[in-house]
């Protein structure tokens, strides 16, 4: 039961353009989502996260939306750098249950081209 | 802040020995410290849930007498991989909890540890 899907799994944008991530989920009773970026054979880094009670965060070049009637999240990167290219991951979380635990998605690889 | 490390960053076994991995969380308290596995090209899978002085909440299909989990500390856990075998062989990767004033709590993740069972 993949809880946490990533349906896109890569994107190919041009260096300057915007990159759009996108992430559903189906268990409502998450609270707490989060983007990371992963490199091979690294762990991922914290990139952003976002509360159920807000509708945007924005952090630099990064923002991420969430629409919780209709269960979707996305990661916004703007202006899209070579040095973005890299595996995202959107993660989630219930933190009345399991408090931090993480469920993933499958990961969608982005490449920028310059 | 919020570094997390592994160490080692990799490791070639044989058969049958057992595996030491450690996770430090760098400049801040982790209560909650969390083990993953990634097989390639897939997602990272959690395999335990590690708190601080208590034993370790291990996920279905984890078997806890196999993948021995300590918390001895805020800022140290470690995961043995007992009597390894070639399918142990994965990219392990631990996380530490902190928590983000506005937001909750957040893992900040090791760079990993690549293990290779002969």
């Amino acid at each position: 039961d993949q809880q946490v899907k990533q349906n896109s799994p890569s994107l190919s944008v041009q260096e300057g353009r915007i990159s759009i991530l996108n992430c559903d989920y189906t268990n409502s009773m998450f609270d707490y989502f989060l983007w990371y970026k992963k490199y091979p054979a690294e762990g991922p880094t914290f990139l952003i996260s976002i509360s159920s009670i807000k509708d945007k965060n924005e952090d630099g070049r990064f923002t991420v939306f969430l629409n919780k009637s209709a269960k979707h999240l996305s990661l916004h990167i703007v202006p899209s750098q070579p040095g973005d290219s890299a595996v995202y991951f959107c993660a989630a979380s219930d933190s009345g249950t399991s408090y931090g635990k993480l469920t993933f998605g499958q990961g969608t690889i982005l490449t920028v081209h310059p | 802040g919020a570094v997390v490390s592994q160490h080692p960053s990799w490791v070639i076994c044989k058969s049958g020995t057992s595996v030491k991995i450690e996770c430090r969380s760098l400049d801040f308290q982790a209560t909650t410290m969390f083990w993953y596995r990634q097989f390639p090209k897939q997602s990272l899978m959690l395999m335990a849930t590690s708190n601080e002085g208590s034993k370790a909440t291990y996920e279905q299909g984890v078997e806890k007498d196999k993948f021995l989990i300590n918390h001895a500390s805020l800022t140290l856990s470690t995961l043995t991989v007992t009597s390894a075998h070639p399918e142990d062989s994965s990219f392990y990767i631990c996380s530490a909890a902190t928590y983000n004033r506005g937001f909750g709590e957040t893992q900040y993740f090791g760079p990993g540890t690549r293990l290779l069972v002969l």
